[in-house]
């Protein structure tokens, strides 16, 4: 168990529709990470968050936004779903910013996406 | 752009061998590299990482190989068991995090 929580587990949902996953980060950690994985594309980060604040975005689309609140945990948001989207959606986090520091990232189980 | 690449999608190796996964990265500036494991329907798990400024770091059971000339990193898992099968990413960072594909290591008992 790496501490990370993330729920729902799994989601169903149709194309065109919203969803939203939450993350908790390990206790003390300030850093939040989002990655997709999909079977074609390996595992693809989106953003991090450090401390509230976004810190690195990687290839997030524009359908999906982030936030992490003040009590650390994030969310996020997935809209107008395509088929497409179906994935893992995988939560991390560190104790540091991460960025160019070799902080180890703690993954959560994941939220299984299908888009139907 | 950025690229994480590995030398073999799945590798089958027999319980007790020692274990070699490859992998690639195009960024010559890369500082920092990471091995994750990921087991069925988990999450990815950190192995080991190395620093640019080092070419060679050791775990228990693992030990990362750096050369830094071919843009080339390497992860050995010694006296392999049924337990390290999983997929494998290698991982670097600069300014953010890039992953490879992974390799599947099928340990044969």
């Amino acid at each position: 168990d790496s501490g990370v929580t993330q729920t729902p587990k799994h989601l169903i949902t149709a194309t065109g529709q919203r969803v939203t996953l939450r993350c908790s980060p390990r206790s003390g950690d300030l850093s939040v990470y989002w990655y997709q994985q999909s079977l074609d594309q390996g595992l693809q980060f989106l953003i991090q968050y450090y401390n509230g604040e976004e810190r690195a975005k990687g290839n997030i689309l524009e359908r999906f936004s982030a936030q992490q609140f003040p009590d650390l945990h994030s969310e996020l948001n997935l809209s107008s779903l395509e088929l497409g989207d179906s994935a893992l959606y995988f939560c991390a986090s560190s104790l540091g910013p991460g960025t160019g520091a070799p902080y180890e990232q703690y993954f959560g189980p994941g939220t299984r996406l299908t888009v139907t | 752009g950025e690229s994480v690449g590995l030398h073999l999608p799945t590798l089958s190796v027999q319980e007790g061998d020692n274990s070699i996964i490859n992998c690639a990265y195009s960024n010559s500036a890369s500082d920092y590299f990471i091995w994750y494991k990921q087991e069925s329907g988990k999450g990815p798990q950190f192995i080991i990482d190395i620093r640019s400024n080092m070419d060679k770091r050791q775990g228990q059971r693992v030990t990362v190989l750096l050369n830094k000339t071919v843009k080339h990193l390497s992860l050995q898992i010694a006296a392999t068991q049924p337990g390290d099968s999983a997929v494998y990413f290698c991982a670097y960072n600069f300014n953010k995090f890039y992953f490879g594909s992974g390799t599947k290591l099928n340990v044969k008992p």
